[in-house]
């Protein structure tokens, strides 16, 4: 299995730009979920999914963010616009039901200047 | 809320000498509480999962305690290596994220193993 794929790996954009951030859940995972990770505040979980469905975002900082699950094998994390707090590492996890256990993507570094 | 205390400066120890690193929460009792591994530039990866009724749990040299008494989770790495060094996050699952795997992660603790 090719795990959970990130996309891109890395980003640099100008504030107030749109980011997009994708990810690809393992095959058969039913839980998906967003994080972003900061030095100073570790990761935080953003947004989750199950089957498809936006279960809570109250981790999502602002209407600035936005997430979507169109399909089982497809999400996006959106912002517009950005801005230089933004910048952060975003990882994407998924899990299959119930066995408790996160697989991570490698993460996509962005970077708003 | 939740809070979940690691310890926030690096743990550099000998090689061949046993790793201890440390998570303490301060509210509720987790059903279960995982501890996960990330090296620089790479993702979290699961090490090991404990559950509210065990009191320790081992995979080949890791081995986990839980404390609902104290509160407290110790991560032990025996015959510690240079591989080992890494990022060691402490998770627990939030009991108000439903039936689903809802994890809050502690900021970590960097395991330096020197040679």
């Amino acid at each position: 299995d090719a795990g959970v794929i990130q996309s891109p790996r890395h980003e640099v954009t100008e504030m107030g730009q749109e980011v997009t951030l994708r990810c690809k859940p393992i095959s058969g995972h039913n839980s998906l979920f967003w994080y972003r990770q900061t030095m100073m505040r570790g990761l935080e979980l953003l947004i989750y999914f199950n089957n498809n469905v936006p279960i809570d975002d109250s981790g999502m900082p602002e209407d600035r963010f936005s997430a979507k699950m169109p399909n089982a094998s497809f999400s996006t994390l959106k912002i517009q616009p950005s801005e230089p707090r933004d910048s952060a590492v975003y990882f994407c996890a998924s899990t299959p039901w119930g066995t408790g256990e996160l697989f991570f993507g490698e993460g996509s570094r962005l970077t708003v200047l | 809320s939740q809070k979940i205390e690691q310890n926030s400066e690096a743990l550099n120890i000998q090689e061949g000498k046993t790793a201890t690193l440390t998570c303490n929460y301060t509210n509720y009792s987790p059903a279960y509480l995982q501890w996960y591994r990330q090296d620089p530039g790479r993702g979290p990866v699961f090490l090991l999962l404990i559950r509210e009724n065990e009191k320790e749990k081992r995979k080949e040299r890791l081995k986990v305690t839980f404390d609902t008494t104290l509160k407290q989770s110790l991560f032990h790495i025996t015959a510690s290596q240079p591989a080992d060094s890494a990022t060691y996050l402490c998770a627990l699952d939030d009991p108000y994220g439903g039936a689903t795997n809802k994890l809050i992660f502690g900021t970590g603790t960097l395991l330096a193993v020197q040679p």
